[in-house]
């Protein structure tokens, strides 16, 4: 099975400032989907951002940014003009776009953003 | 319109009681899941329908039966409740096959289960 590792379990920032949450994952596979995302205390997941491993490109969502290094196997998340409202659990996750419809979660990172 | 609905939003219990919750999704989408999120927020998949279908169905003790009466709809029943049961259950949907593929997994709003 395919692993997800988020090795930050919190990170703090400055509001205004900007700060990234890194994901690598494990897989041999080529064509997949990976994805961030936001759970405020509310507790709804919410979709930040997703990529698709055949786009060379980075997706961008207005202060979302990622930086995909797929011979690296890492995804990371930018956060830019960091605001109170990001303040929120964050989970990286996987999903083959072939073999099944498996989703794989990182174990979260707790974002907290000081004022 | 809610994409994801799921009811109830809390449930308070006792021990050795049984529960249900429902889930129904007006997306169109294939393939529903029940995710428990434990209190380290843990996100870890039960079970897995496609098109009626148990497609996943992980190391769940068999107190937890999920029910898909179609494709729009995946229930989630639990027998004889245990302390080691509360956490918030999460239904979510995607869209496996097909030219609407699009990837992500829509979540409802969770229901938080405590059993006392």
């Amino acid at each position: 099975a395919q692993t997800v590792t988020q090795s930050q379990p919190e990170m703090s920032v400055q509001e205004a400032e900007t700060v990234t949450l890194s994901c690598t994952y494990d897989t041999s596979e080529s064509d997949y989907y990976l994805f961030w995302y936001k759970q405020p205390p509310s507790r709804q997941m919410i979709l930040v951002i997703r990529q698709e491993a055949y786009k060379q490109q980075n997706a961008t969502e207005n202060r979302f940014s990622v930086n995909f290094q797929k011979a690296a196997k890492s995804f990371s998340l930018k956060i830019s003009d960091s605001q109170l409202g990001d303040a929120a659990m964050y989970f990286c996750a996987y999903r083959s776009a072939n073999t099944g419809n498996q989703f794989y979660f990182g174990t979260g990172t707790s974002l907290t953003v000081i004022p | 319109d809610t994409a994801v609905s799921q009811t109830p939003k809390y449930l308070v219990t006792q021990m050795g009681n049984d529960k249900s919750i429902k889930c129904e999704q007006n997306l169109g989408h294939d393939t529903m899941y029940w995710y428990k999120q434990d209190s380290k927020k843990f996100l870890k998949i039960m079970f897995s329908y496609n098109n009626k279908e148990l497609i996943i169905n992980e190391t769940v003790p068999n107190r937890f039966s999920p029910k898909s009466p179609d494709k729009a709809h995946l229930n989630l029943h639990i027998n004889s409740l245990e302390l080691g049961d509360s956490a918030v259950y999460f239904c979510a949907s995607s869209q496996y096959g097909g030219a609407a593929r699009t990837g992500e997994l829509f979540f409802g709003e969770g229901s938080r289960l405590t059993v006392l």
